[in-house]
């Protein structure tokens, strides 16, 4: 079973505008982090947020972490519509060494 | 650094057959691991090695596949008797130990068609 569960499922936005996407998980982690997928590819990890942590920047995306809600949010300012793509999160539980996926928003970026 | 390498891209069985896949990490990244990936899906783990070692397996990992990471470099795995239900996308991913950063670099992917 996957632990992450990513909201909404899919996001359809204008280019320009902001899209944010939440992620919730039931363990406890050592760190949580959001990847991009485009179309039929492989995975391109984006940021990593460690569990002591509680906001992360990396140029156009912002990462927030929850902790005590088992919760985390991406948000990409300014999308352009190369954003356009599934993403991510995955977390590493404490107990071994699995990464575990959610299920993914599917994020279209009009031009 | 010539990233994640996966090969076949793509593989076109009949059920019953057996395959294998192979993935080339990153070459100074210790450990690997095999991610199953269904249409709509996130990534399911199969399994990781660190180095040579296998030091977890997911119980989705039936008797039917088997990994290996002989030398600690590159990684097979083997379906054997595949069924429809092994059509996916296989994807291998790479990390370096160190600290409390796993960051996993992907490869392209291997997609499974069990016809």
């Amino acid at each position: 079973s996957q632990q992450g569960e990513e909201d909404p499922q899919a996001l359809s936005i204008q280019e320009g505008e902001n899209a944010t996407m939440n992620c919730s998980y039931k363990t406890s982690i050592n760190n949580l982090q959001w990847y991009r997928q485009n179309s039929g590819r492989g995975l391109v990890h984006l940021i990593l947020i460690r569990s002591n942590e509680r906001e992360k920047h990396s140029g156009r995306l912002r990462v927030t972490l929850d902790t005590s809600k088992k919760s985390s949010s991406l948000l990409i300012t300014a999308s352009r519509a190369a954003d356009t793509a599934s993403y991510f999160c995955a977390t590493d539980d404490t107990g071994g060494f699995k990464t575990i996926f959610g299920a993914g928003t599917r994020l279209f970026v009009k031009a | 650094d010539t990233g994640v390498s996966q090969d076949p891209r793509h593989k076109i069985t009949k059920r019953g057959q057996n395959v294998t896949f192979r993935c080339d990490p990153i070459s100074e990244h210790n450990r690997l691991y095999w991610y199953r990936q269904t249409l709509g899906q996130g990534p399911e783990f199969l399994t990781y090695f660190q180095n040579e070692a296998q030091l977890e397996k997911s119980r989705l990992l039936s008797d039917r596949f088997s990994a290996e990471r002989p030398k600690g470099s590159f990684s097979t795995l083997e379906i054997q008797r595949t069924e429809q239900g092994d059509s996916a996308m296989y994807l291998c991913a790479s990390s370096l130990t160190g600290g409390m950063s796993k960051t996993q670099y992907f490869g392209p992917g291997t997609r499974l068609l069990v016809l």
